[in-house]
């Protein structure tokens, strides 16, 4: 079975850091792009940051520029994102997502299929 | 960054209504568009890529359509599963890849 579970999410107080994980299993991890993607309570949906296959190509969302990084492991089949000088608008359930494509008339269509349950981050004091 | 917005926000229907939401993007994105469903407490789900191509394992009543900054997504018959949030997202010009606001589909 394919699937994604998240770890890490917690309570930490304005400022503080808290690493997440993304436990990949039923696929080929190392041949996947991966994404973070965060819900706050009440609102829509938010992409925070994606990372190619062998890590070289990261990319984040504006807000989070400079305090997260995302990073993988694929001999461990896992994806992390490290967030740092966290604020209270960083508090989400943050979703780890697989990025596939599909190929149509030769342009390449790219979507999110596989999705984890989420981990709740908090930042409150 | 290209901007999307759905509506409506929300909307009442029943079981059997057959249901339009739509997806506008602030510029052209061509057939990259992509249609997700939400149920509270649980993870999105893929449902319609490339504007109108249907996620393996999601019922026929869900199609989409549209190209360029205009889009619909429509369930022909509205079943009890389906009543969720459902979310649209560009993904011509990524990163990012903005979603929509969401629109809200309840009971009547």
């Amino acid at each position: 079975e394919v699937q994604l579970v998240e770890s890490g999410g917690g309570l930490v107080q304005p400022g503080g850091s808290l690493r997440l994980s993304c436990a990949a299993s039923g696929f080929t991890f190392s041949s996947y792009w991966m994404s973070w993607v965060r819900q706050a309570p009440g609102k829509g949906l938010e992409w925070v940051a994606n990372i190619k296959q062998d890590g070289s190509e990261k990319y984040y969302v504006d807000s989070v520029k400079g305090r997260f990084t995302i990073s993988r492991d694929n001999a461990k089949n896992s994806l992390y994102l490290q967030m740092n000088s966290l604020r209270a608008e960083d508090t989400a359930v943050y979703y780890c997502a697989r990025d596939d494509r599909k190929q149509q008339l030769g342009y390449y269509y790219y979507y999110m299929d596989v999705w984890g349950k989420g981990t709740t981050v908090t930042v409150s004091s | 960054d290209i901007q999307m917005t759905q509506s409506p926000s929300s909307l009442s229907a029943s079981v059997g209504d057959r249901v339009t939401i739509t997806c506008r993007a602030s510029q052209s994105i061509s057939s990259y568009l992509n249609w997700y469903q939400q149920k509270p407490g649980k993870a999105p789900k893929l449902l319609i890529y490339a504007a109108s191509s249907l996620q393996s394992g999601v019922p026929s009543r869900f199609s989409g359509s549209g190209s360029g900054t205009d889009f619909t997504l429509t369930i022909s018959s509205l079943q009890p599963e389906d009543f969720a949030t459902y979310y649209c997202q560009q993904s011509y010009s990524t990163p990012p890849g903005t979603f929509g606001p969401g629109t809200k589909v309840d009971i009547k």
